[in-house]
């Protein structure tokens, strides 16, 4: 398959415990925020999503939590399995000055891998 | 329904030729975003199409462009090819642009460029 980065932080978890990946995002005006999951080969999947004026969301096996005052975002995963095995973005939605559009900054990613 | 598909999935080229990627959004989604990913800079935000015109564009140099047609189907045009353009290149797409719509990915274009 296809390598999406050689030189990302890597997140090593038994087979069944809980994942917590981590996000720094940049700037304080973003509003929306989202977790995405790209295996090999294929493109970035969406996992969960936040607004600004939320602080936890809970999905299937996964909790988003942001914290706007250290500008922090983590992705919890229950009970891992090794379909989880993947590289995970999170992304901000950002507001591009002058122009009333928005773009999609993505973190550098971290690989997660599955120890059976 | 359908995911967002992109063509060719592989494409290797050389310098200085010109490359013209293919990308068809969900059915019903009118926005489509393009990215670069590569190994060194990650994911990189190229530009953003709705209703045929181009609503911001990324810092990439004007060798990158894109069109999208009346059917919400988009193109991007690399002109004369460098070796840092060999790359994953993604298309994205919504049912609007902005905050209020998430983006869903296609399987991406693997450009490699000899």
């Amino acid at each position: 398959g296809e390598s999406v980065g050689l030189h990302l932080p890597t997140l090593s978890v038994q087979e069944g415990d809980n994942s917590i990946i981590n996000c720094a995002y940049s700037n304080s005006a973003s509003d929306y925020f989202i977790w995405y999951k790209q295996e090999s080969g294929k493109g970035p999947q969406f996992i969960i999503d936040i607004r600004s004026n939320m602080d936890k969301r809970q999905g299937q096996r996964v909790t988003v939590l942001l914290n706007k005052t250290v500008k922090h975002l983590s992705l919890q995963i229950a009970a891992t399995q090794p379909g989880d095995s993947a590289v995970y973005f999170c992304a901000e939605n950002t507001p591009l000055p002058n122009q009333g559009a928005q773009k999609l900054v993505f973190g550098q990613g971290t690989r997660l891998t599955i120890n059976p | 329904k359908a995911g967002v598909t992109q063509t060719p999935r592989y494409l290797i080229k050389t310098r200085g030729q010109q490359v013209t990627l293919s990308c068809s959004p969900i059915s019903g989604h009118r926005s489509v975003s393009w990215y670069q990913q590569t190994p060194g800079q990650g994911l990189q935000f190229l530009f953003e199409y709705f209703s045929e015109t181009q609503r911001n564009k990324g810092n990439f140099p004007g060798r990158f462009s894109g069109r999208q047609f009346s059917n919400s189907r988009s193109e991007m045009n690399v002109s004369t090819l460098e070796l840092g353009d060999s790359a994953l290149y993604l298309c994205a797409s919504s049912l609007e642009p902005g905050s209020t719509d998430t983006q869903y990915f296609g399987p991406g274009t693997r450009l490699t460029v000899l």
